[in-house]
């Protein structure tokens, strides 16, 4: 199968808490993205984590990425209604393609 | 940032039919652009890597003679859908990407509906 596993698949929670969500890749990595769709759209790039990279962190976007254990997670803090979407991580292969993660779709409730 | 369009946004056409669909890379060079599909409530499924000038390289299952694709500058690629049948419904997108880049830029996707 070309695509990786995310979960949750489906995340609701309450404006304000955290979400977490997690992915986890098969082949060796160049690098790993995470990217956001809403509902009919395109995709929207919101971080890059690099394969010597452990941590990132951009606004109120936490990633991390474990090597050894082909894995990443997503943490969104301090949620809010607008970042009700669906989130996908994306993982460079040593053979340049991009294969992506099942997705998980984030529900925030007001 | 880089921006990446895509045309049209929407058809709709007869079974039968053939469609194209037009990604543009509007303010770089695209060495490497790629088209991928995507069903209702699912990831997205790679059909094919092209490099400006050459053939595509497609994945495993998708046919080729199906969908053409045509990378025929550094800021086009052309995804034709050869006589579509209702199965080919779907929403399409292409992404490019620069020969040093690291991330892909993606276009806004074409919704493609086979009657």
């Amino acid at each position: 199968s070309q695509q990786g596993e995310e979960d949750p698949q489906a995340l609701s929670i309450q404006e304000g808490e955290n979400a977490t969500m997690n992915c986890s890749y098969k082949t060796s990595i160049n690098n790993l993205q995470w990217y956001r769709q809403n509902s009919g759209r395109g995709l929207v790039h919101l971080i890059l984590i690099r394969s010597n990279e452990r941590e990132k962190h951009s606004g109120r976007l936490r990633v991390t990425l474990d090597t050894s254990k082909k894995s990443s997670s997503l943490l969104i803090t301090a949620s809010r209604a607008a970042d009700t979407a669906s989130y996908f991580c994306a993982a460079l292969t040593g053979g340049f393609k991009t294969i992506f993660g099942a997705g998980t779709r984030l529900f925030v409730k007001a | 940032g880089a921006v990446v369009s895509q045309h049209p946004s929407r058809v709709i056409c007869k079974s039968g039919t053939s469609v194209k669909i037009e990604c543009r890379s509007l303010d770089f060079q695209a060495t490497t652009m790629f088209w991928y599909r995507q069903f209702p409530k699912k990831s997205l499924m790679l059909m094919a890597t092209s490099n400006e000038g050459s053939k595509a390289t497609y994945e495993q299952g998708v046919e080729k003679d199906k969908f053409l694709i045509n990378h025929a500058s550094l800021t086009l690629s052309t995804l034709t859908v050869t006589s579509a049948h209702p199965e080919d419904s779907s929403f399409y997108i292409c992404s490019a990407r620069t020969r040093q880049g690291e991330t892909q830029y993606f276009g806004p996707g074409t919704r493609l509906l086979v009657l």
